[in-house]
């Protein structure tokens, strides 16, 4: 079946250091969102990228849909303390009718 | 105040109860769907509904029903064949197209003791 895995699945950095996390799919995605997910919180829905080579900027946040439309990143300049929680790509099949969440990086920032 | 509401936030069962948890929006989306979290792994897709009386398996339906009468209710009921409930379940729903970006309710921890 559909998988979608993220790595790393923890990462610990210092105030003021970059973060990246990978997201990949065994299959072709339609599309990919990011949510992010704070500590007993809910998902908050981050971005959509729809096109292959995708590129989308948020102020310190950089998203790229690969060019296969298979995998995908969210890179974090300079983290700030308010940048903690867990950060999920999710998409949907391009063969079928199902949503898939990626298992998530938790991000920790040491101020 | 436009969002999604579940309740309650905590849920005790005994094994072998059937629960109902409760899911509400008043976005007007007509799109919702129904997750399960739980420790260490992604949302995973139990139910979703495109529209007013009509709802498709997700990934992980077995042990789970839910109905949708009202463009605004989605609840979900969590019943005895279902062989490992306790989990944090979350409500989304969207606007549009199915899988649009979607907005979550604060979600239901059920523990089933």
């Amino acid at each position: 079946g559909q998988q979608v895995m993220q790595i790393p699945q923890y990462q610990h950095v210092q105030e003021g250091e970059d973060f990246t996390t990978y997201c990949n799919s065994s299959t072709t995605l339609s599309n990919i969102q990011w949510y992010k997910q704070r500590p007993g919180g809910h998902p908050v829905f981050l971005i959509q990228l729809v096109k292959s080579g995708e590129v989308k900027k948020q102020k310190r946040l950089t998203f790229q849909f690969g060019e296969a439309k298979k995998n995908s990143s969210l890179h974090i300049t300079a983290t700030q303390t308010t940048d903690v929680g867990t950060y999920f790509c999710a998409g949907d099949s391009n063969t079928g009718n199902q949503f898939y969440f990626g298992t998530g990086t938790s991000l920790t920032v040491i101020p | 105040d436009g969002g999604i509401t579940q309740s309650p936030k905590y849920l005790f069962r005994k094994e072998g109860q059937n629960v109902t948890l409760s899911c509400e929006q008043n976005l007007n989306h007509d799109a919702m769907y129904w997750y399960r979290q739980d420790p260490g792994q992604g949302l995973r897709l139990i139910y979703y509904s495109q529209i007013v009386n009509d709802f498709q398996k997700g990934d992980i339906a077995e042990g789970y029903s839910v109905s949708r009468e009202k463009k605004e209710s989605f609840p979900l009921t969590v019943t005895s064949a279902q062989k490992n409930p306790t989990a944090f379940y979350l409500c989304a729903s969207s606007i549009g197209n199915l899988y649009n970006e979607q907005f979550f309710g604060p979600g239901t921890r059920l523990t089933v003791l």
